[in-house]
């Protein structure tokens, strides 16, 4: 049971390159959702879906778009890497109705 | 005012004293509170949840107060495993989102 998982765990971008982030959980959670951590400003939510099939937009959604696959996974891409998005990225799950939230290891992102 | 705002600290202590961290929050209608505890270069995990006014888990207790909206935290005979940035989390509403502060970071020194 890995709980929540997400690859890579490193990289390295080039400005103007896009990728795509990974996230999969195992524990059957409705709620999904994408965070990034920088230096002093803490964890800033990107994006979340609620359950299959909806996303909305967190306090930091510029740049970034994702998609909902299926329960399982929630992917987060950035079309066109800009140095600013040098950050941690981690991706949480949840349950309806219930406020814990449960982080994956998270993704370190290096945009040159 | 942020919403959630912490101490950053570091907050340097010897092993076995007694630390506390304050956290204070903007929306006087939240009703649930979370400590999450985070290493260094690990993901944050859920420490402690509170939803009335206090929570105790063994050398970790922490307290509510509604009236002046701070909660605190709490730890007794301090571990060098202790160190580590704690996170303060606050629901936004109903939305199923959290607020994290910045995050209070311990180091227990031997």
């Amino acid at each position: 049971n890995a709980g929540v998982t997400q690859t890579p765990k490193f990289q390295v971008l080039k400005t103007g390159q896009s990728m795509t982030l990974q996230c999969a959980q195992d524990m059957n959670h409705n709620s999904m959702y994408w965070y990034r951590q920088d230096p002093g400003m803490g964890l800033r939510l990107i994006y979340y879906s609620a359950s299959e099939g909806t996303t909305d937009k967190g306090e930091v959604p510029n740049g970034y778009n994702v998609s909902r696959l299926n329960k399982r996974e929630f992917s987060l891409r950035l079309e066109s890497a800009a140095p600013s998005q040098t950050s941690v990225y981690f991706c949480a799950i949840g349950r309806e109705g219930i406020y814990e939230q449960y982080f994956g290891p998270g993704t370190r992102l290096t945009v040159t | 005012r942020k919403e959630v705002e912490q101490d950053p600290g570091p907050f340097n202590v010897p092993e076995g004293a007694t630390v506390a961290f304050n956290c204070t929050y903007s929306n006087s209608a939240s009703q649930s509170f979370f400590w999450y505890r985070q290493d260094c270069r690990k993901e944050p995990k859920l420490l402690m949840s509170v939803y009335s006014s206090g929570n105790e888990d063994g050398r970790f207790t922490a307290q509510l107060n509604r009236a002046s909206q701070y909660i605190s935290l709490l730890i007794r005979d301090s571990k060098l495993s202790d160190s580590a940035t704690y996170l303060c989390v606050v629901p936004r509403g109903n939305t199923g989102k959290l607020i994290f502060g910045q995050g209070t970071t311990l180091q227990v020194k031997p």
